[in-house]
């Protein structure tokens, strides 16, 4: 069974960071893209980062480049996502997950992990 | 970025009904579209993959049609357990791109 546990959320200051972490398990890690997909409260679905199988290729949305980074560690099943200069519209319910065997659609989420912004 | 505009917004029908939810991308995205659900407090769920695949464990009345611009999630029988929130994606294209949701309820 495929299961991705996030974790390192939190509540957080403006400009302050923050980094989260996605473990997963039931599948073969280090053989798939892994993606950070984001949800402000009460509002739709927001795709924030790709990393691929071999850490070769990273894409981020604009609204968080240059402030976010994606990365892994296959040795440990486990994805991150570094947060600087963290802004209130960053708040959000934040997902991993693993890319599809046929495309880069999310086929496996895991239950997220709120991060809120505020003073 | 491709733009994906999804309608209704929000729907409600009873049990036993047949749901059509659209989902309309600004530019030809070539069947890369996926759907989810997600149910209150929980994350989302893949349904469908390339327009028309049925994920692994999806009951057999959902359903993904569409080429081009113009995709659908038919939803057949509806049961209480498919109140929720449905989402489409495309994936042919970086950024990756979702549409606004449906909210079905039951009447």
């Amino acid at each position: 069974e495929v299961q991705l546990v996030e974790s390192g959320g939190g509540l957080v200051k403006p400009g302050s960071s923050l980094k989260l972490s996605c473990v997963a398990s039931g599948f073969t890690f280090s053989s798939y893209g892994m993606h950070w997909i984001r949800q402000a409260p009460k509002k739709g679905l927001e795709w924030i980062a790709l990393i691929y199988y071999d850490s070769s290729n990273k894409y981020y949305a604009d609204s968080v480049k240059g402030r976010f980074t994606i990365s892994r560690d296959n040795s440990k099943n486990t994805l991150y996502l570094e947060m600087n200069s963290l802004r209130s519209e960053d708040t959000a319910m934040y997902y991993c997950a693993n890319e599809g065997q046929w495309g880069d659609y999310f086929d496996y989420w895991g239950q997220g992990v709120m991060v809120t912004v505020s003073s | 970025d491709i733009q994906m505009t999804q309608s209704p917004a929000s729907l409600s029908a009873s049990l036993g009904e047949t749901v059509t939810i659209e989902c309309r991308a600004s530019e030809d995205i070539y069947n890369g579209l996926a759907w989810y659900q997600q149910k209150p407090g929980k994350s989302p769920q893949l349904l469908i993959y390339n327009a028309n695949s049925l994920h692994t464990g999806v009951p057999s009345r959902f359903s993904g049609s569409g080429s081009g611009t113009q995709y659908s999630l038919k939803i057949n029988s509806l049961q209480s357990e498919d109140v929720a929130s449905y989402f489409c994606q495309q994936y042919y294209d970086y950024p990756w791109t979702f549409g606004g949701g449906t909210k079905l309820e039951l009447k």
